[in-house]
């Protein structure tokens, strides 16, 4: 069974542009986390959903940051307009949740760098 | 709130031998999870090792085992006979037990060095 797939691997980007970060869970997960990764700050959760409704958005930064999970089986993390200081590796990671053992299982990342 | 607190940014353990990390906690719960996570270079976190605060007896899995100390708050990760493959940062974290799966608390983080 495939795990959980990200895309882009890599992202660089200018100042002020959009970025899209996207997020395939694996297939019968019924929780979806988007963490945030950086030296300073080790690892941060963004958001979580649960059967595709946003359930937690308090670790979202500001208003430029938005994730939608129009369905089952994809999730998008979107920056606009993206900061230097948004430069990170960004997870998506999905679970089972109470069925589960609690494990997360997560994706490869995307290296998010903003110039 | 629940924290997680690993006190050792890095560690280095020679090729063959034995290397202890450790990570405490603090919590009100009685029942919850503890778990190592592993980060190697390619980023991907991988599960290393899960406890179940019930349960007394450590979990082991081949190499990796943990000395839980519930009263303590103390759950530390033993990898024995370390590989050149276990570089990498381990993670401890943990969850209340049927609590909202958001609610995973990460600890800040050990880098494992491996010398051959």
């Amino acid at each position: 069974d495939a795990g959980v797939i990200q895309s882009p691997r890599h992202e660089v980007t200018e100042m002020g542009q959009e970025v899209t970060l996207r997020c395939k869970p694996i297939s019968g997960h019924d929780y979806l986390f988007w963490y945030r990764q950086t030296m300073m700050r080790g690892l941060e959760l963004l958001i979580y959903f649960n059967n595709n409704v946003p359930i937690d958005d308090s670790g979202m930064p500001e208003d430029r940051f938005s994730a939608k999970m129009p369905n089952a089986s994809f999730s998008t993390l979107k920056i606009q307009p993206s900061e230097p200081r948004d430069s990170a590796v960004y997870f998506c990671a999905s679970s089972l949740g109470q069925r589960g053992t609690g494990e997360l299982f997560f994706g490869e990342g995307s290296r998010l760098t903003v110039l | 709130a629940q924290t997680v607190t690993q006190s050792q940014p890095e560690m280095s353990v020679q090729e063959a031998e034995t290397v202890t990390l450790s990570c405490t906690y603090d919590t009100s719960e009685s029942d919850y999870y503890l778990f190592w996570y592993k980060q190697p270079p390619s980023r991907q976190m991988i599960l290393v090792i899960r406890q179940e605060a019930y349960k007394q007896q450590n979990a082991t899995e081949n190499r990796f085992s943990v000395n839980f100390q519930k009263a303590a708050k103390s759950f530390s990760l033993k990898i024995s006979d370390s590989q050149l493959g276990d570089a990498a940062m381990y993670f401890c974290a943990y969850l209340n037990y049927g609590g909202s799966q958001g609610n995973l608390i990460f600890g800040k983080g050990t880098k494992l060095s491996v010398k051959p």
